[in-house]
């Protein structure tokens, strides 16, 4: 069945450090790739998606590339913020099941000054 | 506009009791899902509704579990003679379409707490 690995966590990283989180997917087909983000106290919500392979998906200096050839969908910032503090799920929805997603583990950012 | 709501936000219950969860999707939205969000299992997919069709409840966990949307907008998740690991938060989420590129949007959850 389809699957999402993330890495684990916590990450702590200091303000302005370089942020990646990895993931990696299984799956039939060409599913769509989503990050979500749920900051504390707070419901989840969309931070990015790309829906087709080498497509790159941007949303509040973050970005993640969809690659096909090594399934993986790997989060990125260039500067972290303090403010950036949240747990970040890696999510997939594959074309037929209706768009249920499926989602890796959450990662726990915590920026400090 | 407004987004996905959700009630209660928090739930208490004792063990052998019945409850029920209720989600207001964003106006419009045809899907409507429900998701579970526990220490041990993660995120994962209960049951989700589109339009006037069957529902899909393969996510659904046991029996005990079940959801309705009337109308075809709000719906009411009941967990029937609720046990101690059915404490999670439950999320509800509405997308446009089931494309499977469509954006859910949540709710805030409603977290419940089987004593």
């Amino acid at each position: 069945g389809d699957s999402v690995t993330q890495m684990e966590g916590p990450v702590t990283l200091s303000e302005e450090a370089f942020l990646t989180i990895n993931c990696t997917y299984t799956a039939t087909g060409y599913p769509s790739l989503f990050w979500y983000v749920q900051y504390p106290g707070e419901g989840l919500q969309l931070l990015l998606k790309a829906t087709k392979a080498d497509d790159k998906g941007s949303n509040k200096g973050f970005e993640a590339t969809y690659r096909k050839e090594t399934t993986s969908f790997h989060l990125e910032k260039g500067s972290v913020q303090v403010s950036d503090s949240a747990v970040y799920f890696c999510a997939l929805s594959r074309t037929g099941t209706a768009s249920k997603l499926t989602f890796g583990t959450g990662t726990r950012l915590q920026v400090t000054l | 506009g407004a987004g996905v709501s959700q009630s209660p936000s928090n739930k208490v219950t004792e063990k052998g009791k019945d409850v029920e969860l209720r989600c207001d999707p964003i106006s419009g939205h045809t899907a409507l899902y429900w998701y579970r969000q526990s220490l041990g299992q993660g995120l994962e997919f209960l049951i989700y509704f589109q339009g006037n069709s069957a529902p899909d409840k393969s996510g659904l966990p046991s029996d005990r579990f079940s959801a309705e949307r009337t109308g075809g907008s709000v719906s009411t998740l009941t967990i029937q003679r609720t046990q101690q690991e059915d404490s999670a938060v439950y999320l509800c989420a509405s997308s446009l379409t089931t494309v499977s590129t469509d954006t859910q949007y949540f709710g805030p959850g409603t977290r419940l707490t089987v004593l």
